[in-house]
């Protein structure tokens, strides 16, 4: 049972560099999500996909990219990395989007991403 | 704005040493009220989600309650495998879910 994979699972950038991590999910859902976590914040979400096709911002957006690839992938890039971008991320997913047809909805967490840019 | 504050941050306790977290939020419109587990350098488990005032859900030692301002999640007897952050969600009716800056709990054997 993976449900939602994310690679890599540490990774160290420089100051401008760019990356992308990306994100897998088996439990054919139709919505999935970025968050990053940091210490006092409490999970903030990015973007999301509320289905396969479509991207919206979240929050905190700013200095991130998506894509969904296909039903399966959603994957956030960073064009040019930020100490403030040093976190924590995690993907999600969930059968449908939170705020529709919400009753009985769940949302599943990958394992996480520890990113530091230095 | 929506908000979803959670007491203590840290909590220990002896083993079997029963005790309450606590998860307050603004009162404007909530959905649903969300409760998961972290361990450390994983992501939050999904435990139980609460629609209404009055509710009451359980899972071995933990039971989850919610009225019309607050939800607790109750533990009874903890066992050390129970440490972990504990973080509350809630769902006001856009889109996402507002989350906690969480409680960790040691239980000490």
């Amino acid at each position: 049972n993976a449900g939602v994979t994310q690679t890599p699972k540490f990774q160290v950038l420089k100051t401008g560099q760019s990356m992308t991590l990306q994100c897998a999910q088996d439990m054919n859902h139709n919505s999935m999500y970025w968050y990053r976590q940091d210490p006092g914040m409490g999970l903030r979400l990015i973007y999301y996909s509320a289905s396969e096709g479509t991207t919206d911002k979240g929050e905190v957006p700013n200095g991130y990219n998506v894509s969904r690839l296909n039903k399966r992938e959603f994957s956030l890039r960073l064009e040019s990395a930020a100490p403030s971008q040093t976190s924590v991320y995690f993907c999600a997913s969930s059968e449908d989007y939170v705020s529709l047809r919400f009753s009985g909805n769940t949302i599943y967490f990958g394992e996480g991403s520890w990113l530091t840019v230095v | 704005e929506d908000q979803v504050t959670q007491s203590p941050e840290a909590l220990r306790l002896q083993e079997g040493e029963s005790s309450s977290l606590n998860c307050s939020y603004t009162v404007s419109g909530l959905r649903g009220l969300f409760w998961y587990r972290q361990d450390p350098g994983k992501g939050p488990e999904f435990l139980f989600t609460l629609y209404s005032a009055g509710e009451e859900k359980e899972k071995e030692r933990l039971k989850a309650t919610l009225t019309k301002k607050e939800s607790f999640l109750h533990i009874t007897a903890p066992k050390p495998e129970d440490s972990a952050t504990y973080l509350c969600a809630a769902h006001f009716g856009n889109e996402k879910l507002t989350f906690g800056t969480g409680t960790r709990l040691t239980i000490i054997p």
